[in-house]
């Protein structure tokens, strides 16, 4: 079974740039989460998808983010435009249907903002 | 609402024990512990739920003490591959908030 994949592994920008990661949860998980971590710091959650629906996003930083889930499948975070404070390693994960049940983090991706 | 993990990072020698512990101001009703290694994906070690029992994976197990609200890992005969920072997350409405992290390095 594959994993949750993210793409790309690492994107350098801009300040004022457009960036949009990519992830493809595990198939058949309807949770679909983004987090980010800036370096030393701890893993902060974002959003959180049911399905296509956005079940919870009071992690978003501000309206420069936009996180898409097309029909329940993979998901996209847009950053636009991208600031110097968005750097950081942000990770998706997924899980199955009860919130409670382990979730599947995929290997994340690694911006950096110029 | 952020578990506060204690210490905040450890050093041992191969075959030590470490406890890393994890303490919330708020009820606790599950804690989700993670390993995660230099520029790889957070993975997951175990869930501890409200009124469960003690958990364990090989020589990693995990308490959850309900009226000090707090978990407790327990690394024992630690080895090399053990080493990476460890984070709890607590389970809010759905998502985790996790704590800011252990790191643990094991030496030969």
């Amino acid at each position: 079974e594959a994993g949750v994949t993210q793409f790309p592994s690492h994107s350098v920008i801009e300040k004022g740039q457009t960036v949009t990661l990519r992830c493809d949860p595990i198939s058949g998980h309807d949770n679909l989460y983004w987090y980010r971590r800036v370096m030393g710091k701890e893993i902060k959650f974002l959003l959180h998808f049911v399905k296509e629906s956005k079940q919870d996003e009071s992690g978003m930083p501000n309206n420069r983010f936009l996180a898409e889930r097309t029909g329940g499948t993979y998901s996209t975070l847009k950053v636009q435009p991208a600031e110097l404070e968005d750097s950081g390693v942000y990770f998706c994960a997924s899980s199955q249907a009860s919130p409670l049940n382990e979730q599947f983090f995929g290997p994340g991706t690694r911006l950096t903002v110029l | 609402q952020q578990p506060v993990q204690s210490p905040q990072a450890v050093i041992l020698r191969e075959g030590e024990d470490a406890v890393i512990n994890c303490s919330s101001s708020k009820a606790l009703y599950s804690v989700h512990w993670y390993r995660q290694k230099h520029g790889e994906a957070p993975v997951f070690l175990m869930i501890l739920l409200k009124g469960g029992e003690q958990k364990g994976h090989e020589k990693i197990s995990a308490s959850f003490n309900e009226k000090k609200q707090q978990s407790s890992l327990y690394l024992t005969a630690s080895q090399l591959s053990y080493s990476g920072t460890y984070f709890c997350g607590t389970e809010v409405t759905g998502k985790l908030i996790f704590g800011q992290g252990t790191t643990l390095q094991v030496k030969p």
